[in-house]
């Protein structure tokens, strides 16, 4: 059964950093791996989707990778701001399913 | 735009009764999932549809039905609401284009924070 964990639980840095989340899945045979960020009560906005074939993803200051054979992702934040203050989280889609297994996310604080 | 709409926000009920959470959507998608979100535990799937009919179990199907009678809405039932089953209920689909549908990002409605009394 594939298993994910996302190291951090929890991050706190200055405004301006450059930070990394990892994540790690146990079973590589996956479709794709995908980033989401959830602010407090709401529900999943998606980030990055890299499919199993890619190796990265960028959208503005997000960089996904993306390491299937090792089981693992992270997520690059460039030149952190307060408004990136949410909770992180990694998904993995199963080959040959459509289901998603989430980690349980990383919640990331950026003081001003 | 993606719309993935849940009738409730937030919903408070007894326990024993017969809970009907509803989810929406307008991108006409094969595809719908039901997940429930708990602190320490993250997103678990409930059950999810591939079609009008149609439905399989995810991890977590003890105690909820579902139903999928037109294909841009899918119920979550729970048959008889326990204190156990307090907590965030998120709905989704695929949202993009072209295929596979396994390759499409999933969209998120704003969920649904149900209490159970």
């Amino acid at each position: 059964k594939q298993e994910v964990t996302q190291i951090p639980a929890a991050l706190s840095v200055p405004e301006g950093e450059n930070l990394v989340l990892n994540c790690s899945f146990t079973d590589s045979a996956i479709y794709n791996l995908q980033w989401f960020r959830q602010d407090p009560g709401k529900g999943l906005t998606s980030l990055l989707l890299i499919q199993s074939s890619q190796r990265e993803q960028t959208s503005g200051r997000l960089n996904a990778s993306l390491d299937k054979s090792s089981g693992r992702s992270t997520l690059y934040i460039a030149a952190s701001q307060p408004g990136d203050s949410a909770t992180y989280l990694c998904a993995v889609c199963g080959a040959g399913s459509y289901q998603l297994t989430f980690g349980k996310g990383t919640k990331l604080s950026v003081i001003p | 735009d993606v719309k993935v709409t849940q009738s409730s926000r937030y919903l408070v009920k007894r326990t024993g009764e017969k809970v009907f959470l509803e989810c929406v959507q307008d991108m006409d998608h094969e595809n719908m999932f039901w997940y429930r979100q708990d602190p320490g535990l993250g997103l678990r799937l409930i059950y999810f549809s591939y079609d009008v009919k149609m439905k399989e179990k995810g991890d977590i199907p003890e105690g909820y039905s579902v139903s999928r009678e037109k294909k841009e809405r899918f119920s979550l039932i729970l048959e008889s609401a326990s204190t156990n089953q307090t907590s965030m209920y998120l709905c989704a689909i695929p949202a993009g284009t072209g295929y596979p549908l396994s390759n499409q990002p999933q969209h998120f409605g704003d969920g649904t924070r149900l209490s159970i009394l």
